[in-house]
């Protein structure tokens, strides 16, 4: 079975400082992994995935993750955190195709991102 | 461009009542479905999936139902509500065949059963 732990529900940074949200999966299989975001009372909203190839990946609003197959990890990092950052960010991994597994997501519990001035 | 909708976007409703969210995805043929809840604190439960009309995957024991009448509409349901029941209750599709394609989720519909 597959599972994901995201490090720190709650993650603090000053504006213009690093991002750092941890992500660790457990997959028996080579994983697809996604991080998503999520604004108050919103949708969840794709930031990046990674399925196969380079290994570091980037997505919308500057955020990119590295896939580290060593440490079974895929954070996600932004050089600058910006106020509209603010929000809960979900790590998920998805079996890849096969079987009768139809495109089912494990997420991670978030992590809220606060970001202050 | 594909879009998503739900229906309410939020409702509340007294313990033991009906509920039925609706959801539909305009600009796509034969999505994969899925039903999420988000419970304060508590992370993504995938709660139903779908892969074609009629065709309801439940992943977790409970007291919902959800159905699938046409390729686009998913429907989540109850004949009585629990307080347990109340949270954020997302829809998402997907195209194509598992875990290669993203999920896209719809609005969300706030529930709180009082």
């Amino acid at each position: 079975a597959q599972s994901v732990t995201q490090l720190g529900s709650h993650v603090s940074v000053s504006e213009g400082a690093l991002v750092l949200l941890r992500c660790n999966y457990s997959s028996s299989v080579p994983p697809y992994l996604f991080w998503y975001v999520q604004y108050p009372n919103q949708g969840l909203q794709l930031l990046l995935k990674y399925t196969t190839g380079a290994t570091l990946v980037k997505g919308i609003n500057g955020f990119e993750a590295e896939f580290k197959k060593s440490e079974t990890s895929f954070h996600l990092t932004k050089p600058s955190a910006h106020m509209s950052d603010a929000a809960e960010y979900f790590c998920a991994v998805s079996d890849r195709a096969g079987g009768t597994s139809y495109g089912k997501l494990t997420f991670g519990q978030g992590t809220i991102l606060t970001v202050h001035p | 461009s594909q879009t998503i909708h739900q229906w309410p976007a939020t409702l509340v409703q007294p313990v033991g009542s009906p509920l039925s969210l609706e959801c539909t995805v305009e600009g796509t043929s034969n999505p994969n479905l899925y039903w999420y809840r988000q419970a304060a604190g508590r992370g993504l439960q995938l709660l139903f999936y779908s892969v074609g009309i009629g065709q309801i995957s439940s992943e977790v024991p409970q007291n919902l139902s959800a159905s699938r009448p046409q390729d686009r509409q998913f429907i989540l349901s109850s004949k009585k509500l629990l307080l347990s029941d109340s949270g954020f209750y997302l829809c998402a599709w997907s195209a194509g065949l598992a875990g290669l394609d993203t999920q896209y989720f719809g609005p969300g519909t706030r529930l709180t059963v009082l």
